[in-house]
């Protein structure tokens, strides 16, 4: 079935440092889009995309779909101690509506 | 802001007990989902739910799981013979459409089976 993988899979920066990851698949999507999970938590969407080429920012965060459809980035500017989280790509495509979540990027800020 | 609701946030149960989570989805969204996360893993999902039946389901989402919008505002989940690899985080979502994967999640509920 279609597998989002997410690299790295972890990262720990010290506050102020930009951080870029990123989400690759073997299938084609239509839609891409990034969550971050707090502890204990539900994923709370940060940015979607729609469209291949498309650059998006929300604050701090920029994501972009990649020409391809078949990956995407996520970059994080300036990190601050409350970034600290899991994040996730997520996508659309193929046959099914279904939103299906990467495998996850761990993010630790030591202030 | 409006938000998604689950109960109950944590369940203990037996092996071969019958388990329902609840979920109170934001009001005006027509489109319901269950995800679960083992711990330590990714999101999974389950099941998507529209216009009173089933959209879509995984092939985890086996004979032993259902779902059912009981009145205008809940969504359950009910796994029906809870086997020890089901203990999980279950998280409700809901969206106002079906394609954009812009989903609200709720906290989630945690099933721990023994």
């Amino acid at each position: 079935g279609q597998q989002l993988n997410q690299s790295p899979q972890s990262m720990f920066i010290q506050e102020g440092e930009d951080v870029s990851m990123n989400c690759t698949s073997s299938s084609i999507f239509n839609t891409w889009l990034w969550y971050k999970q707090d502890p204990g938590e539900g994923p709370v969407l940060l940015i979607a995309l729609y469209k291949a080429g498309e650059l998006t920012s929300n604050g701090r965060l920029t994501a972009q779909f990649g020409i391809t459809r078949k990956d995407s980035f996520l970059n994080i500017s300036a990190s601050i101690p409350s970034d600290v989280g899991i994040y996730f790509c997520a996508g659309t495509g193929g046959a099914t509506n279904k939103l299906i979540f990467g495998t996850g990027t761990l993010l630790a800020v030591q202030p | 802001e409006p938000e998604v609701t689950q109960t109950p946030s944590h369940q203990v149960t037996q092996m071969g007990q019958e388990v329902i989570l609840r979920c109170v989805p934001i009001s005006n969204h027509l489109y319901f989902y269950w995800y679960r996360q083992i711990l330590g893993q990714k999101v999974e999902f389950l099941v998507s739910f529209y216009n009173n039946e089933i959209s879509e389901k995984s092939e985890i989402f086996d004979d032993q799981f259902s779902v059912e919008r009981p009145d205008g505002s809940n969504f359950t989940l009910k796994i029906r013979s809870t086997k020890l690899e089901d203990s999980a985080m279950y998280f409700c979502a809901s969206s106002l459409a079906g394609q954009t994967g812009e989903l609200f999640f709720g906290e989630g509920s945690r099933l721990t089976v023994l």
